[in-house]
């Protein structure tokens, strides 16, 4: 069974403009999460997401925002960039919300400058 | 305030000895309790999980970690290191349906 998918893997923007991130879960889950990963905040939730709804939220300003589609493949949109945004974008999917068994992506690595 | 405190920020062992990595939290009610590894340029893998029951729980690739109560502990335990486990290990903790990591501790494993 083919693991959770991220593309692009790696990603240069410019401040201000906006960007799209990619995750396609493992066959078969249909929860699927997002987390940012920098060396100075560590690992945060951004959101979770099942049947096409957002079931949880993280501490994040409106600028990020995320769907999936009915076959649980999701997306992440970071609009308006700031130096900051530049992290590893981690992607995990489980089965259901709660089962607690996250399978994660290999990230995504976004570069603003 | 809920918080996962991971000591440790780099911890070096020798080949094969013991390793013990370390993690607190501080929740009102005991959260559901993780350690997760992650090499260099990869996600996180799941190592084991604890959600209640036996306070000993055993993971892959041959670790273990134990709960504590009592010091609200949650360590990650391995009898003997391999080189190939030299990576950053996480551990996490979830409290409906909140899920915080602990800053990581990165291990090196010498020769």
């Amino acid at each position: 069974k083919a693991g959770v998918t991220q593309t692009p893997r790696y990603l240069i923007k410019t401040r201000g403009q906006q960007v799209t991130l990619s995750c396609s879960p493992i066959s078969g889950h249909r929860s699927v999460s997002w987390y940012q990963q920098t060396p100075g905040q560590g690992l945060q939730f951004l959101f979770e997401y099942f049947s096409e709804t957002q079931r949880n939220k993280g501490n994040f300003p409106g600028r990020f925002s995320g769907r999936q589609f009915s076959n649980s493949r999701s997306e992440m949109n970071v609009s308006t960039l700031e130096l900051g945004d530049s992290a590893l974008y981690l992607c995990a999917s489980s089965p259901d919300p709660g089962t607690y068994e996250q399978y994660f992506g290999p990230g995504t690595r976004l570069t603003v400058t | 305030a809920q918080s996962v405190t991971q000591p440790d920020i780099h911890i070096t062992v020798s080949e094969g000895a013991s390793l013990e990595l370390r993690c607190n939290y501080s929740y009102g009610a005991t959260p559901y309790l993780f350690w997760y590894v992650q090499s260099p340029g990869q996600g996180l893998q799941l190592l084991l999980k604890y959600f209640s029951g036996d306070t000993l729980v055993q993971g892959i690739k041959g670790f273990e970690a134990e709960f504590k109560r009592s010091q609200s502990s949650f360590n990650l335990r391995k009898p003997s290191v391999h080189w190939s486990d030299a990576a950053e290990y996480f551990c996490a903790v979830d409290r409906d349906n909140d899920m915080r990591f602990g800053a990581g501790t990165r291990l090196t494993v010498k020769p």
